[in-house]
């Protein structure tokens, strides 16, 4: 299992609810980014992580989204009180120092 | 206006048609032009990766980029069913920072 892994691959919410959404990116890999696809549209830009260190959250829709990567691998991606417009694919991707992006499945994410 | 537009289709071939795909984009910085498959449900994975302007071909792929009319091209000849998918171009500026911007896709069909 060489690629990005993203958990869970489907997320029914309620709206108000918190979630968490986890990425595994790639071993070895320094940069971790990321998108939300709304349907029918490319993936937008949510944020950018160096290791640790959160370089980049200029694409965050709200202060209602966080994301962190506090041992420069495993990142989470957390929505709280989630609203309808939220409902998107989160995806997620990884790449070594200023080379290709690697992208996994994604999150599908839908509140109701 | 966004940054990157990008012909939404859906554009239906039959199987063996050579198919054109295009973008334009509005920012001059951009320099790194790349061109994505995603399948129904899955990630984007990078299939072409260019550098300013000029063509790159790869098996049945070609990308073309024109820096002076801020207008990239991906042609896939002899396409095959396989080839259905949304095609996602996607633009980067130079320089340390990998921040990319995508376009909206291409759903394309090939049918046999």
């Amino acid at each position: 299992g060489a690629g990005v892994s993203q958990s869970p691959r489907y997320k029914v919410a309620k709206r108000g609810q918190d979630v968490a959404l986890r990425c595994d990116p790639i071993s070895g890999h320094v940069s971790l980014f990321w998108y939300q696809q709304a349907l029918g549209q490319g993936p937008e830009f949510l944020t950018y992580f160096q290791n640790e260190a959160q370089l980049d959250k200029s694409g965050l829709p709200s202060d209602r989204f966080f994301a962190e990567r506090p041992e420069g691998s495993v990142s989470t991606l957390k929505i709280q009180r989630t609203q309808q417009e939220d409902s998107a694919v989160y995806l997620c991707a990884s790449s070594r120092q200023q080379e290709t992006q690697y992208f996994g499945p994604g999150t599908r994410l839908l509140v109701l | 206006q966004k940054e990157v537009e990008q012909d939404p289709g859906p554009l239906s071939v039959p199987e063996g048609a050579i198919v054109s795909l295009n973008c334009t984009y509005s920012n001059s910085a951009f320099q790194y032009f790349m061109w994505y498959r995603q399948y129904s449900r899955k990630g984007p994975e990078l299939l072409m990766y260019t550098y300013s302007s000029g063509n790159k071909e790869d098996g049945r792929f070609t990308a073309q980029v024109d820096k002076s009319s801020k207008y990239i091209s991906l042609f896939i000849r002899d396409s095959q069913p396989s080839d259905s998918a949304t095609y996602l171009c996607a633009m980067k500026e130079t320089g340390g920072y990998q921040k990319v911007t995508f376009g909206t896709g291409t759903k394309l069909q090939v049918i046999p």
